[in-house]
């Protein structure tokens, strides 16, 4: 059973528009990341968010945590091609529980 | 933070035959965690390996089938038995403590003939 869902799957917009991933839990976790994978790589965390209502910003990425920490969002403004890869939100309770994944494509 | 060194990077196997990856971690860590990742797709965990204990398997995956390895606080090892096709994908080790950053590998990225 798949605890984190994402939405939507696949992304694929012009560089300059902005562009924003869901993550929706059925359970609450003590804390929520995100992820960033690019091809050949292991994952790397852009963030880590903790309390209900949290906003978070790193650069063009603001990251939100729902107010029953369920659920979360990560939105870019202003895509760059560099912004392209695979987003990864990731429920953490001892052990990290994964989303699906959305592959963001930014062309130029 | 730390570094995970895993390799290989790639193999092609034959099936029938087995694979070992290893994860080498650049500082002592308590758990280490092993996932598989089909391409463009998300990770599912296979196992948490404890040093001194059995690894504790997800459901669907076995011990049989997948042999680990904790000889100490700073390796680990994985092994794909008895291969198939099914079994081509990306594995990964990743070292993390609760509510804090995990670090990963670059992956193993299997493909079995």
């Amino acid at each position: 059973t798949q605890l984190l869902e994402q939405s939507p799957q696949f992304l694929s917009i012009q560089e300059g528009e902005n562009l924003t991933v869901y993550c929706n839990s059925s359970s609450v976790f003590s804390s929520l990341q995100w992820y960033r994978q690019e091809p050949g790589e292991g994952p790397v965390l852009l963030v880590t968010v903790v309390t209900g209502g949290e906003v978070k910003k790193l650069k063009r990425l603001t990251f939100q945590f729902g107010d029953a920490r369920k659920d979360s969002s990560l939105h870019i403004t202003a895509a760059q091609p560099g912004d392209t890869g695979l987003y990864l939100c990731a429920g953490n309770d001892y052990k990290l529980s994964f989303g699906a994944g959305t592959t963001v494509t930014v062309r130029a | 933070s730390a570094v995970i060194s895993q390799k290989p990077s790639r193999d092609i196997c034959q099936r029938g035959t087995s694979l070992t990856i290893q994860c080498q971690v650049d500082s002592q860590v308590t758990m280490m965690f092993w996932y598989r990742q089909q391409p463009g797709q998300s990770l599912t965990l296979i196992a948490t390996a404890n040093q001194g204990s059995e690894a504790t398997y997800e459901s669907g995956f076995v011990i049989d089938k997948f042999p680990i390895s904790r000889p100490n606080l700073t390796f680990s090892t994985l092994t794909v038995s008895n291969m198939s096709p099914e079994d081509s994908s990306i594995y990964l080790c990743s070292v993390a403590g609760v509510g804090t950053e995990a670090f990963f590998g670059q992956g193993t990225r299997l493909t079995v003939v």
